[in-house]
């Protein structure tokens, strides 16, 4: 079965430093991995997604992500944070029936 | 446009009680879902459709049953309101079977407080 963990539920940065947030899967298979934002009172919104062609993948905002096979890893980095980007972030995994599994989430803080 | 729609955004309600979030998408797409996010922020995934027909269900208490009158539409009924049943419920969609091509697009929730 699939599983996704995120390693670190709070990471503060200052702002125009660099955002490295954490993202190790476990996968039987060949993975595909995702990286969604929630800003507050809202929905999950796509950041980036590995789909088993390249293995850095930017997304929107400025992030990108790395799929490393012999980690396990898919973190996701930036390299200066915006006051904006102060947001919950999930990695998440999709098994073999198209059910996407999430992590427990990363609360980003951006300080002044 | 609002790509996924669900209504209400709050809903505040005593034990018991029975309630409806409806959703709406205008994508296009075939799937259909509703995900529970608790106090702690985790997602876990409740109920998909496809075309109007259930392919998910979890280990989810049949005191919630999911409708999906059309291919654009999945409603959430509860019935008999738990106090641990409070938590965000997010409607999202995709494309039938193609999440590495078309990700999910969520809702942006319904706020459901049990007291």
């Amino acid at each position: 079965a699939q599983s996704v963990t995120q390693l670190g539920s709070h990471v503060s940065v200052s702002e125009g430093a660099l955002v490295l947030l954490r993202c190790n899967y476990s996968s039987s298979v060949p993975p595909y991995l995702f990286w969604y934002v929630q800003y507050p009172n809202q929905g999950l919104q796509l950041l980036l997604k590995y789909t088993s062609a390249a293995t850095l993948v930017k997304g929107i905002n400025g992030f990108e992500a790395e799929f490393k096979k012999s980690e396990t890893s898919f973190h996701l980095t930036k390299p200066s944070a915006h006051m904006s980007d102060a947001a919950e972030y999930f990695c998440a995994v999709s098994d073999q029936n198209d059910k996407l599994i999430f992590g427990t989430g990363t609360r980003l803080q951006v300080f002044p | 446009d609002t790509a996924v729609s669900q209504t209400p955004k709050y809903l505040v309600t005593q034990m018991g009680n029975d309630k409806s979030i409806k959703c709406e998408q205008n994508l296009g797409h075939d799937t259909m879902y509703w995900y529970k996010q608790d106090s702690k922020k985790f997602l876990k995934i409740m109920f998909s459709y496809n075309n109007k027909e259930l392919i998910i269900n979890e280990t989810v208490p049949n005191r919630f049953s999911p409708k999906s009158p059309d291919k654009a539409h999945l409603n959430l009924h509860i019935n008999s309101l738990e106090l641990g049943d409070s938590a965000v419920y997010f409607c999202a969609s995709s494309q039938e079977g193609q999440l590495q091509y078309s990700p999910l697009h969520f809702g942006n929730g319904t706020r459901l407080t049990v007291t």
